[in-house]
């Protein structure tokens, strides 16, 4: 049971150049979630999906564009990075919106 | 903008003691939750408390919820050096899916 897979882990962008990050879950779970963690606070929601076929901006969505791909899947796309968005992300996911999430391990991502 | 605000920011204590430590919030919740984050990991979620509950247990984890004052507290007992990590409560809002998180306790101990 593999619970939320983040690929790649570790990324380095140039300016300007642009990623998808992509994170899967075999919970069967409904929602999924992406977050970016930066030192010295707390998570910050950058999209979500509440079900399939639904997504929606979260705190700090600029910069940033999400895919619901199917229940399993959920990506984050950057199309043209910026320095402003070194950060780790993290994708989780739970059964409902208002239960404990699933967090997979992390995207480290660097942008020079 | 922050809902959730742990305190203290830091903690460091002996192995064997009691940990605890503090979560504030601002506005009305439906449940508020805790996890734990071990260095360069994800995070885990330790335990879930709904607005109508005071009280919830988990192994060696007890979480207590005031709504009256809007603060939660973590209490860790007989802590271990596995416990080292930190520490987020999260809160929901009303009609909201998004979990609002504090910046977090990190806990260090000592053997």
């Amino acid at each position: 049971n593999a619970g939320v897979t983040q690929t790649p882990k570790f990324q380095v962008l140039k300016t300007g150049q642009s990623m998808t990050l992509q994170c899967a879950q075999d919970m069967n779970h409904n929602s999924m979630y992406w977050y970016r963690q930066d030192p010295g606070m707390g998570l910050r929601l950058i999209y979500y999906s509440a079900s399939e076929g639904t997504t929606d901006k979260g705190e700090v969505p600029n910069g940033y564009n999400v895919s619901r791909l199917n229940k399993r899947e959920f990506s984050l796309r950057l199309e043209s990075a910026a320095p402003s968005q070194t950060s780790v992300y993290f994708c989780a996911s739970s059964e409902s919106t208002s239960g404990g999430y699933t967090f997979g391990s992390g995207t480290r991502l660097t942008v020079v | 903008s922050q809902q959730g605000e742990e305190d203290p920011q830091a903690l460091s204590i002996q192995e064997g003691e009691n940990a605890t430590m503090n979560c504030s919030y601002k506005t009305s919740i439906n449940n508020l939750q805790w996890y734990r984050q071990n260095s360069g990991r994800g995070l885990v979620h330790l335990i879930l408390i709904r607005s109508n509950e005071r009280e919830k247990h988990s192994g060696r984890l007890r979480v207590t919820l005031d709504t009256s004052k809007k603060s939660s507290s973590l209490l860790i007992t007989a802590s271990r050096a596995a416990d080292t990590a930190s520490y987020f409560c999260a809160t929901d809002r009303d009609s909201n899916y998004q979990l609002i998180w504090g910046a977090g306790t990190k806990l260090i101990i000592k053997p």
